[in-house]
C-alpha cells in the first residue's frame, strides 16, 4: 500500500500570508494527487484534482503542484475563511490513501 | 446538484455489526463509471478510507479491515451499504459517504457524515 506523509502537522499563520503544505507518498504516483479542505465538524470539501487542477468554485488563491512523489498545496494569500485542516489523498493506487492532515490556525 | 446523505446508528456495542447506509441523489449508481466510497474519521484523527463500489459492482476494500467490510448497492433506492463486522471502540469515528469516478478517483462531493460511537 502506498503510504502519504505532510508537513507540517500543523502551523500558525497570519491573514495575507504566502502559505506552503507539502504532501510526500511512499513511492511515485505521477499526478494522482488531490487536496481536500475540512473545517471543524464538516466533510471535507475537494480543492484541488490531479495535483493542479483546481476544483470549479474553489478560489484562485490555492493552488497545487508536483508530480512523482513529492506536492504542494500552496495558499497565496491567506484569508480569514482558509483556517482548517488540509488532506492530500493519493488515487493512483487502491487503498486510495490519505496523508496526516495538516492543521492551519490563526497567529 | 449532487447529493449524498448517512444514516445509521448513532450507538453499537463492542462485538456488533455496524450497517451504514448512504442514499444519494442527483446521479445513478447505474451510470457507467459512477461509484461511492465510504471514509471515516476518528474524533481528532485523520481520514481513512474504507471501500468503494462502481456501477458495474467493482468492489475493493481497505487492506487492515478487509475481512470485517462488506458493500454493497440497491441501484432502485438509491443506496450503498456498507457493513462493518465485530465493532470496537476504537471504530468510533464520523463515517462519511462520497461520490467516485472511475478515471476521475477524486472523492466529490461528501456527505455530511455520521458519528458512530462504539460503547457498551
Amino acid at each position: 500500500d502506498i503510504q502519504m506523509t505532510q508537513s507540517p502537522s500543523s502551523l500558525s499563520a497570519s491573514v495575507g500570508d504566502r502559505v506552503t503544505i507539502t504532501c510526500r507518498a511512499s513511492q511515485s504516483i505521477s499526478s494522482y494527487l488531490n487536496w481536500y479542505q475540512q473545517k471543524p465538524g464538516k466533510a471535507p470539501k475537494l480543492l484541488i484534482y490531479a495535483a493542479s487542477s483546481l476544483q470549479s468554485g474553489v478560489p484562485s488563491r490555492f493552488s497545487g503542484s508536483g508530480s512523482g512523489t513529492d506536492f504542494t498545496l500552496t495558499i497565496s494569500s491567506l484569508q480569514p475563511e482558509d483556517f482548517a485542516t488540509y488532506y492530500c489523498q493519493q488515487s493512483y493506487s487502491t487503498p486510495q490513501a490519505f496523508g496526516p492532515g495538516t492543521k492551519v490556525d490563526i497567529k | 446538484q449532487v447529493t449524498l446523505k448517512e444514516s445509521g446508528p448513532v450507538l453499537v456495542k463492542p462485538t456488533e455489526t455496524l450497517t451504514l447506509t448512504c442514499t444519494v441523489s442527483g446521479f445513478s449508481l447505474s451510470n457507467a463509471r459512477m461509484g461511492v466510497s465510504w471514509i471515516r474519521q476518528p474524533p481528532g484523527k485523520a481520514l481513512e478510507w474504507l471501500a468503494h463500489i462502481f456501477s458495474n459492482d467493482e468492489k475493493s476494500y481497505s487492506t487492515s479491515l478487509k475481512s470485517r467490510l462488506t458493500i454493497s448497492k440497491d441501484t432502485s433506492k438509491s443506496q450503498v451499504v456498507l457493513t462493518m463486522t465485530n465493532m470496537d471502540p476504537v471504530d468510533t469515528a464520523t463515517y462519511y459517504c462520497a461520490r467516485i469516478r472511475a478515471g476521475l478517483w477524486w472523492f466529490d462531493p461528501w456527505g455530511q457524515g455520521t458519528l458512530v460511537t462504539v460503547s457498551s
